[in-house]
């Protein structure tokens, strides 16, 4: 397997710019988590799905922030408009079912989408 | 709210030495627990997990699991430059309410440094 495959790896846009960033999760991955990681707060969550259904999309920063995931090998994570504080990089992550003793499995990260917002 | 706390550091160590990472959490519920290491611009990438209290190796990796002082520690032993890195501590969150998930939570991760 590819691994989970994010899309662009860069973007550049100017303030008050739709972003869309993209995301392939892990085929057979029934979790998807979106993260944002900065160096003042680290990693994230904004929102995670399960089985393409939005479980919890508390850590959205505002209502410029939107992610869709329309089936299970595609998610969306879309800032209109955009800000300069929204520059940060954005990852993507897939997790499988439930390993046994009931203990989940860990998730897996893309490679990342660096944005800025200038 | 739920956290994960790690020592930004920077943690540095000669070559051929261990390393001690730390990390406490806050969830008492918390089911399993991960390392994953960061190399700069990179995604992070898991290189341990552990579920039950005591010691876990792998190579020169150990796992350190006290459910009871919530507390997880990863040991690198005859640490190497290329173990320079930010390692992240993740937990397994549980969820807010019942039937959800368990939420990867992490912490903002320790920077190692492994001078020859």
């Amino acid at each position: 397997d590819a691994g989970v495959i994010q899309s662009p790896r860069h973007e550049v846009t100017e303030m008050g710019q739709e972003v869309t960033l993209r995301c392939k999760p892990i085929s057979g991955h029934n979790s998807l988590f979106w993260y944002r990681q900065t160096m003042m707060r680290g990693l994230e969550l904004l929102i995670y799905f399960n089985n393409n259904v939005p479980i919890d999309d508390s850590g959205m920063p505002e209502d410029r922030f939107s992610a869709k995931m329309p089936n299970a090998s595609f998610s969306t994570l879309k800032i209109q408009p955009s800000e300069p504080r929204d520059s940060a990089v954005y990852f993507c992550a897939s997790r499988g079912p439930r390993a046994q003793q009931l203990m989940n499995t860990e998730a897996f990260f893309g490679q990342g989408t660096r944005l800025t917002v200038v | 709210q739920k956290e994960v706390e790690q020592n930004s550091g920077p943690l540095s160590v000669p070559e051929g030495a261990i390393a001690s990472l730390n990390c406490t959490y806050s969830d008492r519920g918390s089911q399993s627990f991960f390392w994953y290491r960061q190399y700069s611009g990179k995604s992070p990438e898991l290189i341990m997990f552990i579920y039950s209290n005591g010691d876990k190796e792998d190579g020169r990796f150990t796992a350190q699991l006290n459910k009871a002082s919530q507390y997880v520690s990863l040991l690198i032993r005859d640490s190497q430059p290329s173990d320079s890195a930010t390692y992240l501590c993740a937990v397994n969150m549980t969820p807010p309410r019942a039937g959800g998930s368990y939420i990867p939570t992490f912490g903002r991760g320790t920077s190692l440094i492994v001078h020859p």
